[in-house]
């Protein structure tokens, strides 16, 4: 049962041009998102999180916008870099309770 | 430098062997947590532990097992009992204080390959 889910595995966008990185979860449960960034051979590192209380989080060139209605979260990256190339993993837990995972989205950021 | 480590990085082993994978902590954390990707899927739950001494199946437990003897360890032993083990494995720590902004925070992985 995939309660998260990234529809879409890859992503490839222009060197200073936006990255959107979408989403979807299930469980109404879920009050604390997290977006992850991974290079190959290597463990997943924490990006920037967000509470259902807030709709918005900010940090540098990194949004993360969640719309609780629609169970969707996206997170936002301006301008991207070539260094922003890696895979992204949504996460979402509940009440502090076993972290759920999407699949993952490649980002591709060309120069 | 705190941080989580896993060893080795590659790890090759013959059919039906059991196979240990470390992981360590110096982030004093009480939770630790191990996880499995596959292509196309997101990480999976093997088991978790919360406590030393102490531990709980996650979603795929069947195969594999765990112990928890100090803080700073969780190492996990693959089984001849687990079906498809070629995968990469990753171990996380966090706090563990049950807030719910507790962040999971992760080792480099160890990528097993079963022949």
């Amino acid at each position: 049962d995939q309660q998260v889910k990234q529809n879409s595995p890859s992503l490839s966008v222009q060197e200073g041009r936006i990255s959107i990185l979408n989403c979807d979860y299930t469980n109404s449960m879920f009050d604390y998102f997290l977006w992850y960034k991974k290079y190959p051979a290597e463990g997943p590192t924490f990006l920037i999180s967000i509470s259902s209380i807030k709709d918005k989080n900010e940090d540098g060139r990194f949004t993360v916008f969640l719309n609780k209605s629609a169970k969707h979260l996206s997170l936002h990256i301006v301008p991207s870099q070539p260094g922003d190339s890696a895979v992204y993993f949504c996460a979402a837990s509940a009440r502090g309770n076993d972290m759920r995972f999407g699949a993952g989205t490649r980002l591709t950021v060309k120069p | 430098d705190g941080g989580i480590t896993q060893s080795p990085k590659y790890l090759f082993r013959k059919e039906g062997q059991n196979v240990t994978l470390s992981c360590e902590q110096n982030l004093n954390h009480d939770a630790m947590y191990w996880y499995r990707q596959d292509p196309g899927q997101g990480l999976r739950l093997i088991y978790y532990s919360q406590i030393v001494n102490d531990f709980q199946k996650g979603d795929i437990a069947e195969g594999y097992s765990v112990s928890r003897e100090k803080k700073e360890s969780f190492p996990l032993t693959v089984t001849s009992a687990q079906k498809n083990p070629t995968a990469f494995y990753l171990c996380a720590s966090s706090t563990g204080t049950g807030a719910i902004t507790d962040t999971q925070y992760f080792g480099p992985g160890t990528r097993l390959t079963v022949l």
